[in-house]
Formats: structure tokens, sequence, C-alpha cells
């Protein structure tokens, strides 16, 4: 079975701070891509990043960074400098390689206070 | 990427009454999934429209409340039929971008039944 878990529901920080968004995965797929999405108070759904499970190298895009460790079946998402503009829910998820069923988490949002 | 247009972004409907909600594509896609978002909460998938074939819904979700059309490969529609408060949510259509498994998604149609 498919599962992603985000267990941090809410997490509120002041600007500049940096903040880490936890999910853990299981599956017994030995190839799978991990997504993370964000979710603005607008409602559409914004892609972030993919991650094919034979990749486990750790990747940096400006603010953001991503720890994928495929030992402990966790893909973390860090921001660095939060900002108020990072407010937002945001998704992990999980899709099999050659499947096209996306798991999602449950989402955790994020408040950063001016 | 492609840009999936979806309308309406937001309607308020009466109990009773049906909505069909659209999604155009603006690249061909092979699958195009249907998801619900009810408040505060993530992302369940209520369908796969293939083109050419009937749609594959999940368990809980079924065709008389929920049909969907696949007319072509750029576009499907999604009925939220004889609607009660209970089907009020966010509604997504998203594609599958190269049979990644990364999807990308419309803006969200968001319902209030009243």
């Amino acid at each position: 079975a498919q599962k992603v878990t985000q267990a941090q529901t809410e997490i509120s920080v002041v600007e500049k701070e940096d903040v880490t968004l936890d999910c853990v995965y299981e599956t017994r797929d030995t190839t799978y891509y991990l997504f993370w999405y964000k979710q603005p108070p607008s409602g559409e759904l914004v892609f972030l990043i993919r991650r094919n499970s034979f990749d486990e190298q750790n990747e940096i895009s400006g603010r953001y960074s991503w720890n994928f460790q495929k030992s402990t079946s966790s893909f973390n998402f860090t921001i660095t400098a939060s900002q108020v503009v990072d407010s937002a829910v945001y998704f992990c998820a999980l899709t099999p390689t050659g499947g096209f069923k996306t798991i999602f988490g449950a989402g955790t949002r994020l408040f950063v206070k001016a | 990427s492609a840009v999936i247009s979806q309308k309406p972004s937001r309607d308020i409907c009466q109990r009773g009454t049906s909505l069909t909600i659209q999604c155009q594509v603006d690249s061909q896609v092979t699958m195009m999934f249907w998801y619900r978002q009810q408040p505060g909460q993530s992302l369940t998938l209520i369908a796969t429209a293939n083109q050419g074939s009937e749609a594959t819904y999940e368990s809980g979700f079924v065709i008389d409340k929920f049909p969907i059309s696949r007319p072509n490969l750029t576009f499907s529609t999604l009925t939220v039929s004889n609607m009660s408060p209970e089907d009020s949510s966010i509604y997504l259509c998203s594609g599958d971008l190269q049979d990644t498994g990364e999807l990308f998604f419309g803006e969200g149609s968001r319902l209030t039944v009243l």
C-alpha cells in the first residue's frame, strides 16, 4: 500500500526563520517519484519539485532545499529565511513509476509572520 | 510544462442542481485526473479520464454522481450531480506530464452548495 505522512499539521514561524517540513512515505514499489506542491490561499496547486527514487542527491533551488533519504523513507523540505509569501499549504506526494495514481499527504499549513 | 484552464473558478449553487466543470489543456495529454479537496483536507482522486473510454472511478465515487467526459486529448469535463452541501469543495483537474507522474493542475473550481 502507498502512504504519505506529513505529521506536521501547522507550523508557524517568524519571517527570516528557517523551517523544515517533514514527509515520510511508504511504498512497496522499487521505483517511484516523490513530489512537493505548494497551495497558496488562492487555491491553485504549484509544482515545486520531482525526485526519482534512484536519485538521492539533495537539491537546492534558491531558498528551497530538499533532503531525500531512501533509508528512512523521508523527503523533507526546508525553506531558508522564510518570507510571508511562503505562507501556504505544502503537500508531499508519491507516484509509482509507470503508474498514474498519485497519493498526497495531508498537507502542512505554514504561517510565516512578518 | 503545460497549462490547464479550468472553469468556473468558483460558483455558488443550490441544493439539488448540477454543475459542470471544464478543463482545457494547451497540449495533448494521455490521462487526465479529477480530484476533490474538501475544506482543510488533502486531495482525493475522484476518477481517471482517458480519451475514448469510460472514466475509472475510485472507491466512494460513482459515475451517476460524477459523470466525466473526455472527448479528446485536450479537454475534459466533470459534472457534480444533484448537489448537496457536502459537495462543497475545491475540484481540481490535472494532467500527467509526459507520463512521468508529475501532475500539472488547473486553477481549481471552488464550489459552494447552499
